[in-house]
């Protein structure tokens, strides 16, 4: 079956500027979390979506944003970008926290 | 609030060996999952192998296998005939039965040896 899939894989984006990213879940996954990485502060919880509602924040501030569609893909938005938003932002799906979480390939995002 | 720790930032091991990696783990939580995860040169996480703490034995997985042990709060990856495949970034993880979020340590680069 079809894994978690994110585009872009990769993207470069002005200071100041806002970016889209997308994830689409593993069919049968309503569940969808995002995650950023970077190398001073490593894998760093956003926040998750579950049937539409967001059901778990971490602590980001709302330049960063989501949404969850009804056929589960997700929607990752970060408005007014600075430098330190670059990094690799990583999209998980899962049937259950026991199953585990599957990650797609994530978006590298470079913020110039 | 969970906090996952992994003190061990690179490890190395020769082909065909064992290696052990080490992660302690604090949570408030009386029930829990932990997970180890790989993430080679290609970004993408890839589960290893996981374990419900409410489950004693020890979980297996081929030449994966791990060593929970609760009342320490430590939970150990061994991997067993190392492959040069197995060279990658690895990260200890935990999640509370009731929610969604992982908690990540900050990883253990392993190397493996021709």
């Amino acid at each position: 079956k079809a894994g978690v899939t994110q585009t872009p894989r990769y993207l470069i984006k002005t200071r100041g500027q806002q970016v889209t990213l997308s994830c689409s879940p593993i069919s049968g996954h309503r569940s969808v979390s995002w995650y950023q990485q970077t190398p001073g502060q490593g894998l760093q919880f956003l926040f998750e979506y579950f049937s539409e509602t967001q059901r778990n924040k971490g602590n980001f501030p709302g330049r960063f944003s989501g949404r969850q569609f009804s056929n589960s893909r997700s929607e990752m938005n970060v408005s007014t970008l600075e430098l330190g938003d670059s990094a690799l932002y990583l999209c998980a799906s899962s049937l259950s926290s026991l199953d585990g979480y599957t990650f797609g390939s994530g978006t590298r995002l470079t913020v110039v | 609030a969970q906090t996952v720790t992994q003190s061990q930032p690179e490890m190395s091991v020769q082909e065909a060996e064992t290696v052990t990696l080490s992660c302690t783990y604090d949570t408030s939580e009386s029930d829990y999952y932990l997970f180890w995860y790989k993430q080679p040169p290609s970004r993408q996480m890839i589960l290893v192998i996981r374990q419900e703490a409410y489950k004693q034995q020890n979980a297996t997985e081929n030449r994966f296998s791990v060593n929970f042990q609760k009342a320490a709060k430590s939970f150990s990856l061994k991997i067993s005939d190392s492959q040069l495949g197995d060279a990658a970034m690895y990260f200890c993880a935990a999640a509370e039965t009731s929610g969604s979020r992982l908690t990540f340590g900050e990883g253990t680069q392993l190397t493996v040896n021709p």
